[in-house]
């Protein structure tokens, strides 16, 4: 069983469109992220949420846009795709144990959007 | 502003050595420091967690150490093999600053060949 899944796996598309990725875990974890994997493999998180409650949201452009239905489900739509949103997006989840410790995260795959 | 750093960006070793894959942060100030792996095409498998009051954590061939005052922990693999092929990431989970974040690495790329 995957712990934590994300789909599509690979997603192209042309400048201008809007996408969603989704992402469901089912570890019972209470905190799902949204990491950016740049084209030189540098991870850098986007958003975080609790119980479906937004935690962190990181600089980045209100064009990206996470919605989360239920605390096991955390998916990330895109409007107006630029050329520069093409990179990998990995979601992560977490039990969030106590103040700021936390559990080991739990990578899902991974989803490559190349922008065209 | 809590920076990481992975030395060296590359290793590549013949089968069976014993290798130390080095990470190193500037604010000491932590909750805890994770170690992943990253296969290509794929997501990040969680090694090790050591908590700020831990030195070490140990599974299988793999030891990780932690010394906060430093800022600095390592991550040792004894025995290597060509399965252990992969980029290596540390992260640390900050104590001050949004405690939920973890700040990556650039990570190790390691090349174990037979």
């Amino acid at each position: 069983d995957t712990a934590v899944s994300q789909t599509p796996k690979y997603l192209v598309t042309q400048m201008g469109n809007d996408k969603s990725i989704k992402c469901e875990q089912n570890l019972g974890h209470d905190t799902m992220y949204w990491y950016k994997q740049d084209s030189k493999k540098f991870l850098k998180i986007m958003f975080s949420y609790n119980n479906k409650e937004l935690i962190i949201n990181e600089t980045v452009p209100n064009r990206f846009s996470p919605k989360s239905p239920d605390k096991a489900h955390l998916n990330l739509h895109i409007n107006s795709l630029e050329l520069g949103d093409s990179a990998v997006y990995f979601c992560a989840s977490s039990q969030f144990t106590r103040q700021g410790a936390g559990s080991p995260l739990h990578f899902g795959n991974g989803t490559r959007l190349t922008v065209t | 502003k809590q920076e990481v750093t992975q030395i060296p960006a590359a290793l590549s070793v013949p089968e069976g050595e014993n290798l130390v894959l080095n990470c190193s942060f500037t604010d000491s100030a932590i909750y805890n420091l994770q170690w992943f792996r990253q296969d290509p095409g794929k997501g990040l498998t969680s090694l090790l967690l050591i908590q700020s009051s831990q030195r070490e954590q140990t599974s299988g061939r793999l030891n990780a150490s932690l010394d906060k005052s430093s800022g600095r922990s390592t991550l040792y693999i004894a025995a290597s093999q060509p399965g252990d092929s992969a980029t290596y990431l540390c992260a640390v989970k900050g104590l001050f600053y949004n405690t939920d974040k973890l700040i990556f690495g650039t990570g190790t790329r390691l090349q174990v060949f037979p």
